[in-house]
């Protein structure tokens, strides 16, 4: 099926170990995005790839690395996790960012929790 | 700063009946709005998309309203289904700013 694929779906991590999440999207889509979800919070973005290239911080950056590996993947790395990252991280893709209309095509999410 | 801010926080309902949510913002200059329904477990999923000259969008039984004057939409489900039970968020984007503003969302259960 069509869409934006991550990996792992669930993982504990033990505080300052180390870990990537992987993300992958098969639309085409020129731009991606990493957010994290907290309780009672709006998702929160973590980092964006605008196009192939090209990466940048959004609002919640610290701790965090990314890399676009080429159009279809976007991964994010975590060097030391801390339980502050403990979250459900989305990854989300459009076609562009520029677009007034742009849809955001999310994964189905991964549930990291940090002991 | 941009914000988004739904009500209620959660809201109970039986099978067959309606509800209707409540998204006010303030993220400014306004380009577009949209409602998410997001399942237990999963990622969201679009609904319905509206710009500054739409005050209305209908999904099925989803229907959003925006109001752009007072900074206000709500969405209004008809006729609820069990599997209408999800969170349901609204999205904000400013014309000058790709970027997307999140509220917290609605969950709603449905029950039997």
């Amino acid at each position: 099926n069509a869409g934006v694929t991550q990996t792992p779906k669930f993982q504990v991590l033990k505080t300052g170990q180390s870990m990537t999440l992987q993300c992958a999207q098969d639309m085409n889509h020129n731009s991606m995005y990493w957010y994290r979800q907290d309780p009672g919070m709006g998702l929160r973005l973590i980092y964006y790839s605008a196009s192939e290239g090209t990466t940048d911080k959004g609002e919640v950056p610290n701790g965090y690395n990314v890399s676009r590996l080429n159009k279809r993947e976007f991964s994010l790395r975590l060097e030391s996790a801390a339980p502050s990252q403990t979250s459900v991280y989305f990854c989300a893709s459009s076609e562009n960012q520029g677009a007034t209309g742009y849809g955001y095509t999310f994964g189905s999410g991964t549930r990291l929790t940090v002991v | 700063k941009n914000q988004v801010e739904q009500s209620p926080q959660s809201l109970i309902i039986l099978e067959g009946k309606n509800c209707t949510l409540q998204c006010n913002y303030t993220v400014s200059p306004f380009s577009n709005l949209r409602w998410y329904k997001q399942d237990t477990g999963r990622g969201p999923v679009s609904l319905t998309i509206m710009t500054f000259s739409e005050n209305t969008k209908s999904n099925g039984r989803y229907t959003a309203t925006l109001d752009a004057d007072t900074k206000q939409s709500s969405l209004h489900i008809t006729a609820s289904q069990l599997s209408d039970s999800a969170s349901y968020i609204c999205v904000v984007r400013a014309s000058n700013d790709y970027k997307l503003s999140f509220g917290a969302g609605t969950t709603v259960t449905v029950r039997a």
